[in-house]
């Protein structure tokens, strides 16, 4: 148990487009839901906190205009970067938190996104 | 505050051990740890909360000290499969509900 699935797993823009990533619990009900991302050859910064019918709350410097996060349902959580641009490209990764288990976070397989 | 992790890497002969640390100046809720494959997310290894904690199943195990500030993960009798770059994710005390911080990693390979 306790998969959790993105979508899709690899994309290509162009600069100026917006681009949507779906972060799915498969088989159970997410508290929290977090978007995180990497750059080659660093580690995992975290960008946003995702909760169930509430905004999310994100990290100091990352622009929420710029990268929208709606939480739909206990099992769905939707990252748009708008106005994608170079810079953005990026190991795109979500994690979520069980309602049973408070503590361990789940990570899907992640999302690269490459803007040319 | 990010959790700095050392060594930054490591490269041992299969059957060898490590120990890689993570440590924080502020005393911390909870420590995972998690090993990456290249081009793969993250693959969660284990969960520490209470300080003084060990833990571990197979090879592969993790202790928590007694103030919370400090974690280290052991690899005995590497595998080639223990090859990848291992992050430390931390949660700080009286922090909610937040996101954890991960270390910048330690790249481990493991040779024939």
């Amino acid at each position: 148990g306790a998969v959790v699935s993105q979508h899709p797993s690899r994309v290509i823009c162009k600069s100026g487009t917006s681009v949507k990533i779906e972060c799915r619990s498969l088989d159970f009900q997410a508290t929290t839901m977090f978007w995180y991302r990497q750059f080659p050859k660093q580690s995992l910064m975290l960008m946003a906190t995702s909760n169930e019918g509430s905004k999310a709350t994100y990290e100091q410097g990352v622009e929420k205009d710029k990268f929208l996060i709606n939480h739909a349902s206990l099992t769905l959580s939707t990252l748009t970067v708008t106005s994608a641009h170079p810079e953005d490209s990026s190991f795109y990764i979500c994690s979520a938190r069980r309602l049973a288990d408070y503590n361990e976070q789940f990570f899907g397989p992640g999302t690269r996104l490459t803007v040319l | 505050q990010q959790p700095v992790q050392s060594p930054q890497a490591v490269i041992l002969r299969e059957g060898e051990d490590a120990v890689i640390n993570c440590s924080s100046s502020k005393a911390l809720y909870s420590v995972h740890w998690y090993r990456q494959k290249h081009g793969e997310a993250p693959v969660f290894l284990m969960i520490l909360l209470k300080g003084g904690e060990q833990k571990g199943h197979e090879k592969i195990s993790a202790s928590f000290n007694e103030k919370k500030q400090q974690s280290s993960l052991y690899l005995t009798a590497s595998q080639l499969s223990y090859s990848g770059t291992y992050f430390c994710g931390t949660e700080e005390l009286g922090g909610g509900a937040d996101g954890l911080t991960f270390g910048k990693g330690t790249h481990l390979i493991i040779q024939p």
